[in-house]
C-alpha cells in the first residue's frame, strides 16, 4: 500500500519569496513521484515527476523538487514565487508504470504582493 | 491537441437521483482513469480502464457507481442512486499506451480533465 502526506494544508507566501512545499511518502515497491497543480476552475497540470535517475528534477515554471529516499520525501520547492503560482498543489506517488495515482490532501499556495 | 474533457462540469440532485458523468480522454490514449475528491479529503482513485476493459476498480466506493468505456473511447461514470456523500469532484484522466510514440517524453503522465463538481442534496 502507498499514501502520501503533505504536511501543510496552506502556504502563505509574500511575492518573490521562496517556498518550500512538503511532501512525504511511503511505500513498499519502488515508486514515481509527481507534483501537480490545480488553479482555479482548471483541471490538474503535471508540475514535474521523478521516475528514476538524478534526485534533483526541474519542472515548468521554475519549480524544482529533490526526491530523497532515505526521508521517504519529495518536497517542492520555487527560489521565487509570483502572484501567478496561487494554486493548490498536489503531491502523488505511483507504484506501477500505468497505474492508479495516490494523492496527498493537497497545499493551498497563496502568494501576497 | 484537444485535452480531456468532462460534461457536465457542474450538476446538482437530490439523494435517490440517477446522474451520469462523461469523460472524453485525449483522442488515442488507450488508459482511462476516474478520481474523486470529497471537500477536504484527498483525491482518490476509483477505476483504470485499458481501452474497453477495466484493468483496476479497486477504488470503487460500491455498486451504486457504474463506469463503461464502450469502444474503448469515452467514458461514463453512473451513480444510481446517489446519496449525499457522493457529492464531490470526479476527475478523469487519460494516458497512451506503452510504446505509443506520442508518449516520448511523457511517460506516466495523467492528463486530467477539468472535473465535475457534483452536489448531492
Amino acid at each position: 500500500a502507498q499514501s502520501v502526506t503533505q504536511l501543510d494544508s496552506q502556504v502563505p507566501v509574500f511575492e518573490e519569496a521562496p517556498v518550500e512545499l512538503r511532501c512525504n511518502y511511503s511505500s513498499s515497491v519502488s515508486v514515481y513521484l509527481f507534483w501537480y497543480v490545480q488553479y482555479p476552475n482548471q483541471g490538474l497540470q503535471l508540475l514535474l515527476k521523478y521516475l528514476s535517475g538524478s534526485t534533483l528534477v526541474k519542472g515548468i515554471n521554475g519549480f524544482e523538487a529533490e526526491f530523497n529516499k532515505s526521508q521517504t520525501s519529495f518536497h517542492l520547492r520555487k527560489p521565487s514565487v509570483h502572484i501567478s503560482d496561487t494554486a493548490e498543489y498536489f503531491c502523488a506517488v505511483g507504484g506501477t508504470s500505468y497505474g492508479k495515482l495516490t494523492f496527498g490532501q493537497g497545499t493551498i499556495l497563496t502568494v501576497h504582493p | 491537441e484537444a485535452g480531456v474533457t468532462q460534461f457536465p462540469s457542474h450538476s446538482v440532485i437530490e439523494k435517490g437521483q440517477t446522474v451520469t458523468l462523461r469523460c472524453d480522454p485525449i483522442s488515442g490514449h488507450d488508459n482511462l482513469y476516474w478520481y474523486r475528491r470529497v471537500m477536504g479529503k484527498e483525491i482518490k482513485f476509483l477505476l483504470h480502464f485499458v481501452k474497453e476493459s477495466k484493468q483496476d476498480e479497486s477504488g470503487m466506493p460500491n455498486n451504486r457507481f457504474l463506469a463503461e468505456r464502450t469502444g474503448g473511447t469515452y467514458s461514463t461514470l453512473k451513480v444510481q442512486p446517489a446519496e449525499l456523500e457522493d457529492s464531490g469532484v470526479y476527475f478523469c484522466a487519460s494516458t497512451p499506451s506503452v510504446g505509443d510514440r506520442r508518449s516520448s517524453g511523457r511517460a506516466h503522465e495523467q492528463f486530467f480533465g477539468p472535473g465535475t463538481r457534483l452536489t448531492v442534496l
